[in-house]
């Protein structure tokens, strides 16, 4: 089976620009979270979404927003890029009352 | 609101040597508890999870992990490491509403050395 898939990989963008990252969860999870992981520190939590739904939303600025498809793929966009938004972006997905399911992240460099 | 402290931000130890990972976390509710690892340019993998039960749970590549709630604590052990345990370990809870809003520490590099 298939797991978390996060496109694309690696991403080099300029200040103020935009960005949409793409996370597909595995076949059956209808729930999908986003991370944000800066370098030398522990992942934190941008969004969850279940059934296209917000469920939670971490302490992040509302140029960050997110939406789910009725396929349970999902997007993270970011607005007016900052040098500080520059970290690996997790996507995670699961069933509901399971673990975490990470992908390998999008590598977001602004520059 | 949850918080989780990772104490030691590296650990070198040698080759079939035991080692031991601290984690600590503050919660006003009830919690789970895991441990996720990183390798190097790698998404996390679930390593060992507490939901309730048993206070020592156990991974299949030999690690465990045992839940104290006076202390609140969730320490992770190996009795003999592999160079390939060589990785970044991240201690984290969840609200007992699976899912959501995972509060991660900032994690511990295991460097295991030959």
């Amino acid at each position: 089976d298939a797991g978390v898939t996060q496109s694309p990989t690696h991403l080099i963008k300029t200040r103020g620009q935009h960005v949409t990252l793409r996370c597909s969860p595995i076949s059956g999870h209808k729930s999908v979270s986003w991370y944000q992981q800066v370098l030398g520190q522990g992942p934190q939590f941008i969004f969850q979404y279940y059934e296209k739904e917000e469920r939670g939303r971490g302490n992040f600025p509302d140029r960050f927003s997110a939406r789910q498809f009725p396929n349970y793929s999902s997007e993270l966009n970011v607005n007016a890029l900052l040098l500080g938004d520059s970290a690996l972006y997790l996507c995670a997905s699961s069933l509901e009352g399971s673990p975490l399911h990470f992908g390998n992240g999008t590598r977001l460099t602004v520059t | 609101a949850q918080s989780v402290t990772q104490l030691d931000s590296q650990v070198p130890v040698f080759e079939e040597a035991p080692v031991e990972l601290r984690c600590n976390y503050s919660s006003s509710v009830s919690v789970y508890l895991f441990w996720y690892v990183q390798y190097p340019n790698q998404g996390l993998q679930l390593l060992l999870k507490y939901l309730s039960g048993s206070t020592l749970v156990k991974s299949i590549n030999g690690f465990e992990a045992e839940f104290n709630k006076s202390q609140t604590s969730f320490h992770l052990r190996k009795p003999s490491v592999h160079i390939s345990d060589t990785a970044e370990y991240f201690c984290a809870v969840s609200p007992g509403n699976y899912g959501q809003n995972f509060v991660f520490g900032p994690g511990t590099r295991l460097s295991v050395l030959p």
